[in-house]
């Protein structure tokens, strides 16, 4: 069975501090996608990253930066120098590889973000 | 209009009312999704649809019924619902499975 575990249920960080994110998932598949989605205030969930499982590159992008490792299951996400607008929910996400022509997306609990002025 | 649109934002109703959420996608997307975001609980999948076919229906009560015309638009019809379905109701679509969704900006339902 696939399971997606964000252990931090709420984070609070004074601005400009870094802080991570921890994501472990479970799947049986070889093939996967892991993806991670901010939902702030207003409630639409933001795509911010979709990694394939043989992909374990480290992605940056700005103050944004994903760790994924298959060793240890994880897909952590740091923020840099963190900032009052990075305040949301954040969710880890895990599909399986595509065998129909919809996705099964299982998503984490959520961390929620504080970001402190 | 590009990306999902979801009306209306908010919507509150009596518990013997009838009313329809409406999500529309504008991206060509083949799969459309509801979902429901309840406080402190994890993000729940209601109903799949791919190619205008309902493909999943996950133990929701009678009292949601699911609607897709087209490719294009879903709606969630309602009625006779109890408090405890007060939620943030989320359509997504995809394509082809190609790997994430994207997200509607919700319909915060409140039912009195």
């Amino acid at each position: 069975a696939q399971k997606v575990t964000q252990a931090q249920t709420e984070i609070s960080v004074v601005e400009k501090e870094d802080v991570t994110l921890d994501c472990v998932y479970e799947t049986r598949d070889t093939t996967y996608y892991l993806f991670w989605y901010k939902q702030p205030p207003s409630g639409e969930l933001v795509f911010l990253i979709r990694r394939n499982s043989f992909d374990e590159q480290n992605e940056i992008s700005g103050r944004y930066s994903w760790n994924f490792q298959k060793s240890t299951s994880s897909f952590n996400f740091t923020i840099t120098a963190s900032q009052v607008v990075d305040s949301a929910v954040y969710f880890c996400a895990l599909s399986e590889a595509v065998k129909t022509s919809y996705d099964k997306v299982i998503f984490g609990p959520g961390t929620s973000l504080s970001v402190i002025p | 209009e590009t990306g999902v649109t979801q009306t209306p934002r908010h919507l509150v109703m009596g518990m013997t009312n009838k009313k329809s959420l409406k999500c529309e996608q504008h991206l060509g997307h083949n799969a459309m999704y509801w979902y429901k975001q309840s406080a402190k609980k994890p993000l729940e999948l209601m109903f799949v649809y791919s190619l205008e076919e309902r493909v999943e229906n996950n133990s929701v009560p009678s009292r949601f019924s699911p609607e897709c015309p087209n490719s294009s638009h879903l709606f969630l019809h309602l009625h006779t619902l109890q408090p405890e379905d007060s939620a943030l109701y989320l359509c997504a679509s995809s394509h082809w499975g190609i790997g994430g969704y994207t997200f509607g900006s919700g319909t915060r339902l409140t039912v009195v």
